[in-house]
């Protein structure tokens, strides 16, 4: 099974929006609302910030939501902050018990 | 905030076997699915599969068939995951998470595992 698709990187300035996508196919994102972002600083172990296509878990700021039309999910950022300079996984379910994450984005803020 | 405490890096030549562990508190290691996920430098995040601490269920990605094996201690809350007949490829960071719902909630801190000869 391949990767999900995700652009390789996307910058944005202070303040501004960023939106990050994952295509998928027919069989996994389109198929099922079990998407979920996580993000990675360098050297540290993934954190979640969305689950179930659009759901966030507690701690994790507003700022971050989730969406999903046909087989894309898409990741939006607001108001970035230099914080938010990471790489963006995102991960979908294909049916029979197997998960498959996209190839990440490394978020560069400007 | 749940705590998963993996063993420490392992150096492996091609073709041997590595077992790297994951501790987690009782109540998650008895509620949760555990899974691995395995990173190589500046790649990706690959899953590997996932195991049902209660039953012993496993389940693995087709890649790692006939390769990795997920096994638990339930006196010490502690899983396993042993992938053998290594290659150079294998190099990579080994996390363990535990899963809720086909989500990544808490993740260890990674077990560097290097092939070398």
């Amino acid at each position: 099974q391949s990767a999900l698709t995700q652009p390789a990187s996307v910058s944005g300035s202070p303040g501004q929006s960023i939106t990050i996508s994952c295509t998928g196919t027919s069989n996994d994102v389109g198929s099922y609302n079990y998407v979920s972002w996580y993000q990675q600083h360098p050297g540290t172990a993934p954190k979640l910030l969305i689950y179930d296509v659009s759901a966030r878990p507690s701690g994790v700021s507003n700022r971050f939501s989730g969406s999903k039309s046909g087989n894309t999910a898409s990741l939006t950022i607001s108001g970035l902050q230099a914080e938010d300079e990471a790489a963006y996984f995102c991960s979908a379910y294909t049916g029979s018990t197997t998960v498959i994450f996209g190839g990440g984005t490394k978020l560069t803020v400007l | 905030q749940v705590q998963l405490v993996q063993s420490g890096a392992e150096v492996k030549k091609p073709g041997a076997s590595v077992k790297v562990s994951c501790k987690a508190p009782r109540f998650t290691f008895t509620s949760h699915a555990i899974n691995w996920v395995r990173q190589a430098t500046g790649q990706g995040l690959e899953w590997m599969g996932w195991m049902n601490p209660n039953t012993g269920d496993t389940g693995y990605a087709q890649k790692f068939q006939g390769r990795v094996t997920m096994t638990r201690d339930t006196s010490i809350s502690t899983a396993f995951m042993e992938l053998s007949s290594l290659r150079y490829e294998d190099t990579a960071v080994y996390y363990c998470t535990t899963e809720t719902n086909l989500y990544f909630d808490f993740w260890g801190p990674g077990t560097l595992v290097t092939v070398s000869s």
